[in-house]
């Protein structure tokens, strides 16, 4: 079974600074997928970015990127340039490569952007 | 593309009473899955359809869960006799089989069951 962990349930960052979230996962699987999503207060969740693991090449959109350490098992979030929209509930997310498509998700991290 | 929509978006109910709740996918995808999600967790995996048929169900789908996905375009998900420990969002995402790569799983706002 797949684990997602998440250890960091609140964090918090100054509008226009750069803050990490972290996230480390647990498989015996080679070929899977990892995600962040975004979930603001009492709205809906929306994928941020989305990681291959046979890519080694980190992946990048706009102000987000992830560093991915396939042996260490770690996927971070770097957000940059932090926004007031970007407080938010932030997932970890962790799909095998079997085209079932089912996610197994951390438990969040609470990411506050102060102005 | 108005995305996926569910309703209720809220449901308040009494202990024992059966419960459905609705999801409309978005147009053409052909896979949809339903979480649950309880305060301070993320999302838990319920069941996932592929067009009209239910290809898997969690451990946490009790023989009290059914869902359906009739002809393959909106799905229900009916909770029996609800307990307490039912008190959660129930999110529902689609996604289309593209043949390629996984492709991306859009979520609806989900439906906050309340069990007194």
């Amino acid at each position: 079974a797949q684990t997602v962990t998440q250890s960091q349930p609140e964090m918090s960052v100054q509008e226009a600074e750069t803050v990490t979230l972290s996230c480390t996962y647990d498989t015996s699987e080679s070929n899977y997928y990892l995600f962040w999503y975004k979930q603001p207060p009492s709205r809906q969740m929306i994928l941020v970015i989305r990681q291959e693991a046979y890519k080694q090449q980190n992946a990048t959109e706009n102000r987000f990127s992830v560093n991915f350490q396939k042996a260490a098992k770690s996927f971070s979030l770097k957000i940059s340039d932090s926004q007031l929209g970007d407080t938010a509930m932030y997932f970890c997310a962790f799909m095998i490569n079997t085209n079932a498509g089912k996610s197994t998700f951390g438990d969040g991290t609470t990411l506050t952007v102060k102005p | 593309d108005t995305g996926v929509s569910q309703d209720p978006r809220h449901k308040i109910t009494k202990r024992g009473q059966n419960v459905t709740f609705r999801c409309d996918p978005i147009s053409e995808h052909n896979r949809l899955y339903w979480y649950r999600q309880t305060l301070g967790q993320g999302p838990e995996f319920l069941t996932y359809f592929q067009n009209e048929a239910q290809l898997e169900k969690s451990r946490l789908l009790s023989d009290r869960f059914s869902a359906e996905r009739p002809k393959g375009s909106f799905s229900t998900l009916e909770i029996q006799r609800t307990e307490q420990g039912d008190s959660a969002m129930y999110l529902c995402a689609s996604s289309r089989l593209a043949g390629g790569p996984t492709d991306t799983q859009y979520f609806g706002p989900g439906t906050r069951l309340t069990v007194l």
